[in-house]
């Protein structure tokens, strides 16, 4: 059974760093693109990053870009976010995904708090 | 931006009958190589979405079959033909031909 296992969520600080880390199996890391998703408490879904097969291209939607980087090692069935220069805003639950355009599977979430 | 408008918030809906959620892109979803990349997801209270429908019409392995997807361009649907208890939760539909990726706010399923 294909599974996706975030970790790394806590409080931090405003301006704080985090890294959220999401690993995979049941199917080989290398064969997909791979995406952050994150919900707000209580509100709605907001793609956050996005990276192909080898990791070569990378997107992020403009809230994120410049604090955050998103990055894999397909050897390690991994998948990461560094979020830096953490905002209140960012705070969510991050979920990891499979895919992209069409995504399938998720993981279960990792909730990022950010307050003072 | 490509904005995802779901015309309701929520949707009270009456076990056995059928019930009908709409979303319009801002812009047409078809990618250039002829596929339109409009999904469908589930959301059950702390649970991680789960999808229901991807590229417009195609249920996925599992999804009962009163489940179902239409439309083109910018105007989407989706269908339950007949409400069970077990379809309570949010629906987004989402849009992957341009980046970024977006959903919709959301359509709440409530059973009346």
């Amino acid at each position: 059974e294909v599974q996706l296992v975030e970790s790394g969520g806590g409080l931090v600080q405003p301006g704080g760093s985090l890294r959220l880390s999401c690993a995979v199996s049941e199917f080989t890391l290398s064969g997909y693109g791979m995406s952050w998703v994150r919900q707000a408490p209580g509100k709605g879904l907001e793609w956050v990053a996005i990276i192909n097969q080898d990791g070569s291209k990378k997107s992020y939607v403009d809230s994120v870009k410049g604090r955050f980087t998103i990055s894999r090692d397909n050897a390690k069935n991994s998948l990461y976010l560094q979020m830096d220069s953490l905002r209140a805003e960012d705070t969510a639950v991050y979920y990891c995904a499979r895919g992209g355009s069409v995504p399938l599977f998720w993981g279960q979430g990792t909730l990022v708090s950010v307050s003072s | 931006e490509v904005v995802m408008t779901q015309s309701l918030l929520s949707l009270p809906a009456t076990l056995g009958q059928p019930a009908s959620i709409s979303c319009r892109s801002s812009q047409s979803l078809v990618y250039s190589d002829g596929n339109t990349y409009l999904n469908w997801f589930q959301q059950r209270p702390g649970q991680s979405p789960r999808r229901l429908i991807y590229k417009v019409s195609n249920r996925d392995s599992g999804v009962p079959d009163r489940f179902s997807g239409s439309g083109s361009g910018t105007d989407f649907t989706l269908k339950i033909s007949r409400v069970e208890a077990e379809d309570v939760g949010v629906y987004y539909c989402m849009q992957g031909t341009h980046w970024p990726y977006t959903f919709g706010q959301g359509t709440k399923l409530e059973i009346k």
